[in-house]
């Protein structure tokens, strides 16, 4: 079967950073997704990684290794408004998206 | 400004009844989608549509139904034959369905509650 694996919850400090991880095993490749979606709201890209390797977009990073079925989220300089869930997503040979539970990551002072 | 429109944002409804959750877009998008939310459970597809006129089930399609008359509209119906649909509901658009880089926009969701 087809799984996302990702921790179920998260606390970091202000200011600090904090790395979110992701497994997966699925029929197929064709991409990597993180989003964040606030309480009661809908989700928001954040990255996207097909190929191996970093992709840096601001305070947030995210990272691929195809090969050991592994991504992580990068976030820097942890503001207060970064508490949230993030959501890892694997879209597979067919162009469907699988999706993991979600992180949710608090935020303290 | 471009975006998804869902409506009602909170809606309660009597077992036996059947609801319809509206869905619209303005971004020219070809693919919608509705995803159903649960707690501590990833996101599931409920029904997709390509194109006007098609679309096609999800992974839990069964007690839901849909239609795509128009490309901005994707209109939900949940049937009284969906055992536990007491959730929070997410449409979704996407440029087109069968790529890669296939970013998905959400609206911001609808809470059915099943009293």
């Amino acid at each position: 079967g087809q799984n996302i694996d990702q921790p179920t919850e998260m606390t970091a400090t202000e200011g600090a950073i904090v790395q979110i991880n992701c497994t997966y095993q699925t029929s197929g490749f064709n991409g990597l997704f993180w989003y964040q979606q606030h309480a009661g709201e809908a989700p928001t890209f954040l990255s996207y990684n097909v190929l191996d390797g970093l992709e840096e977009k601001g305070r947030f990073s995210s990272f691929l290794s195809r090969s050991k079925g592994y991504s992580y989220l990068l976030l820097k300089e942890l503001q207060m408004k970064d508490s949230a869930s993030y959501l890892c997503a694997v879209m597979d040979s067919n162009y469907q998206l699988i999706w993991g539970a979600g992180t949710k990551l608090i935020i303290k002072p | 400004d471009g975006g998804i429109t869902q409506s009602p944002k909170y809606l309660f409804r009597k077992e036996g009844q059947n609801v319809t959750l509206s869905c619209e877009q303005n971004l020219n998008h070809d693919a919608m989608y509705w995803y159903r939310q649960d707690p501590g459970q990833g996101l599931r597809l409920i029904y997709y549509s390509q194109i006007v006129n098609d679309f096609q089930k999800g992974d839990i399609a069964e007690g839901y139904s849909v239609s795509r008359e128009k490309k901005e509209s994707f209109p939900l119906t949940v049937t009284s034959a969906q055992k536990n649909p007491t959730a929070f509901y997410l449409c979704a658009s996407s440029i087109n369905a069968n790529s890669g880089a296939n970013v998905l926009t959400f609206g911001a969701g609808s809470r059915l509650t099943v009293l």
